[in-house]
């Protein structure tokens, strides 16, 4: 099964306001990444927290990570119509494996 | 300093053929990584490989999927005898030396059709 689990599928927003995905995962994680995937197009790195990390931002983009609940949260502050695209987390397991794990991804449709 | 590259950006292949992706990581960039994605569906991770070496190789297909990347020139997936269940997006990936994930670099895939 997927290591990360996006949540929820889809997200219709208007522009302007804030949009949270979260991500859970079931394994010990070095650390957990959000990427953003334009239709069509590869992915792009948003953001990379580290397993001792509880938040991190980045621009209108702000991270958290609960370690003790396997779980991540993506907040879209102020929200624009170029944001729509699909956003994934991935996560790098613990124990020196490498290799990203991904999960399906949340959809992100901001309606203008 | 240009991005990961793969071509061809689009492959069509009928059943039986073979289809070779390529994919040039970034400068400096000695880990490759590959994935496949399916419609509606998230990346999966398919082989990780370093120079001439195969590092992990837990999510290739057992027949007819292969990678390499050798000391010279790009990393090379190849599936042999394609049927209409390989028609995916690839994505390639590259990171630089080093461990615990460190932000990896996507090309903008190649999507495969089988008809």
């Amino acid at each position: 099964s997927q290591q990360g689990e996006e949540d929820p599928q889809a997200l219709s927003i208007q522009e302007g306001e804030n949009a949270t995905m979260n991500c859970s995962y079931k394994t010990s994680i070095n650390n957990l990444q959000w990427y953003r995937q334009n239709s069509g197009r590869g992915l792009v790195h948003l953001i990379l927290i580290r397993s001792n990390e509880r938040e991190k931002h980045s621009g209108r983009l702000r991270v958290t990570l609960d370690t003790s609940k396997k779980s991540s949260s993506l907040l879209i502050t102020a929200s624009r119509a170029a944001d729509t695209a699909s956003y994934f987390c991935a996560t790098t397991p613990g124990g020196g494996a490498d290799g990203l794990t991904f999960g399906k991804g949340t959809h992100l449709i901001i309606q203008p | 300093n240009a991005g990961v590259m793969q071509n061809p950006r689009h492959l069509v292949r009928r059943r039986g053929q073979e289809a070779r992706l390529r994919c040039s990581p970034m400068k400096g960039h000695s880990h490759v990584y590959w994935y496949r994605q399916l419609p509606e569906e998230g990346l999966k991770f398919m082989v990780y490989l370093q120079k001439e070496n195969i590092i992990d190789e837990s999510g290739m297909p057992k027949e007819r999927f292969s990678a390499e990347f050798p000391k010279e020139g790009p990393s090379i997936l190849r599936i042999q005898q394609v049927v209409r269940g390989d028609s995916a997006a690839y994505f390639c990936a590259s990171s630089p030396p080093g461990r615990g994930g460190t932000e990896a670099f996507f090309g903008q895939g190649t999507r495969l059709t089988v008809v």
